[in-house]
């Protein structure tokens, strides 16, 4: 079974500070992704990436980045964080469709992120 | 730009009941579906993917159809158990690229 795991289930950070979300992946996915969800708003797509150290950025990127120095791993980081950052997270990561296969996407289990 | 809009946002049934959840979008060259069942605070669980030559997938009691022409997708629930109650997203892949366009889900309850 595929296994998506995220560093922590519940955050809570202060205005400004320095925030790390990790993602670990366990199936040698080439894909991996990062979503926001809010009520009313759905899941929006922050980054992907699509292979170490590449990385593409979504539908809501500012005030993120990314890194991903190794395949399993994909972090997002939060540079300074902001109220209306305070969101549910969710990673996500899949095979690349370049192989031939279906590219499902598998989910984590989500960090509720609260900045004060 | 691809759309996904998910019909109706919310749903009560008794339990037993079969069910139906209607899924549609505005782009009909994708390259596979995906339903999820998500939990509340939770993350996604992947319940069925149908590729774009596929026109249906069944697991379980679920069964789920794509009509590509038409742009529509059903995931339909026999026999509806007070577990199923959780909310349920719809989200396809279109040709040549890797991300999913997702709907805002229908947030079913079954009442026992």
């Amino acid at each position: 079974d595929v296994k998506v795991t995220q560093s922590s289930r519940y955050l809570v950070k202060r205005t400004g500070e320095k925030v790390f979300l990790e993602c670990v992946q366990d199936m040698d996915h080439e894909n991996m992704f990062w979503y926001r969800q809010d009520p009313g708003l759905g899941l929006r797509l922050i980054y992907f990436s699509y292979d170490v150290k590449m990385k593409e950025k979504g539908d809501i990127p500012e005030g993120y980045s990314v890194s991903r120095e190794k395949k399993e791993r994909f972090s997002l980081i939060l540079e300074s964080a902001s109220t209306n950052q305070t969101s549910m997270y969710l990673c996500a990561s899949s095979l690349s469709s370049r192989r031939g296969t279906n590219n499902e996407q598998f989910f984590g289990p989500g960090t509720r992120l609260t900045v004060l | 730009k691809q759309e996904v809009t998910q019909i109706p946002a919310a749903l009560s049934v008794p339990e037993g009941e079969n069910l139906v959840l209607n899924c549609s979008f505005t782009d009909s060259a994708i390259y596979n579906l995906q339903w999820f069942r998500q939990d509340p605070g939770k993350g996604l669980t992947s319940l069925l993917l149908i590729q774009s030559s596929q026109r249906e997938q069944t697991s379980g009691r679920l069964n789920a159809s794509l009509d590509k022409s038409s742009g529509r997708s059903t995931l339909y629930i026999a026999a509806s158990q007070p577990g199923d109650s959780a909310t349920y997203l719809c989200a396809v892949c279109t040709g040549g690229s890797e991300k999913l366009v997702f709907g805002k889900g229908t947030k079913l309850t079954v009442n026992p």
